[in-house]
């Protein structure tokens, strides 16, 4: 079964208005932790937000904010007042278990891209 | 601070042949994972070095292996090259250790197998 679902192959969006990426998540791990990346074309992975399963506030980092719906185990990604320089892949990934043998360890979704027009 | 370096950034070999990619994490860093993104199996985890020591591994071949130095540097060899390891490989570092640190990676290598 999928660990990390991203529904969307890809998503448009006109500048300057907000975009919400999803990703909904399957763990048995009650701590675990939620990451989003950023691929360009160049390949880079840029790392966006982090939310902790036992994070109580939603996670925000400037334009970036997590919608984490824990009881639904989502964990969408809104980018608001979204930029020509937003156009990029978008990878959903999961950390279970405590750190312990899994702190490299992250499981990706199959990602997003995102088209943003002028 | 400089991010993560990965060198080389292309690499072009046979079926047969091996290669070696090497990986350099931020400074502070003594966690160095490893993973493979091809078109059809997206982002694959391969493994994780943590002090010199693998500590994580993924569901790859033998023929894929690891090491890191003590200087944390760390590099991933590939022997008897297939088509399908055509990929870009990521390294990724973090601090190691503990369980909400950030991973950061770098830019890759992009591996062209003929």
């Amino acid at each position: 079964a999928q660990k990390i679902t991203q529904t969307q192959p890809g998503m448009f969006v006109q500048e300057k208005e907000a975009v919400t990426l999803d990703c909904t998540y399957d763990t048995s791990d009650q701590s675990y932790g939620l990451f989003w990346y950023k691929q360009p074309s160049s390949g880079e992975m840029i790392f966006l937000i982090y939310q902790g399963s036992y994070d109580e506030q939603n996670a925000t980092e400037g334009r970036y904010s997590l919608n984490f719906q824990k009881a639904r185990k989502s964990a969408n990604l809104v980018i608001s007042a979204s930029q020509l320089g937003d156009s990029a892949m978008y990878f959903c990934a999961m950390r279970e278990g405590r750190g312990g043998t899994s702190y490299g360890k992250l499981t990706f979704g199959q990602g997003t891209i995102l088209t943003v027009h002028p | 601070k400089a991010g993560v370096t990965q060198t080389p950034r292309y690499l072009i070999k046979t079926r047969g042949q091996q290669v070696t990619l090497s990986c350099s994490p931020i400074s502070g860093h003594r966690s160095v994972s490893w993973y493979q993104q091809t078109p059809g199996q997206g982002l694959q985890f391969l493994f994780e070095y943590f002090s010199e020591t693998q500590r994580n591994k993924g569901n790859f071949p033998g023929r894929f292996s690891g090491r890191q130095f003590s200087n944390s540097r760390s590099e991933m060899n590939v022997s008897t090259l297939e088509l399908g390891d055509s990929a870009l490989y990521l390294c990724a570092s973090s601090l190691g250790g503990q369980a909400g640190e950030k991973l950061f990676f770098g830019s890759g290598t992009q591996l062209s197998v003929l």
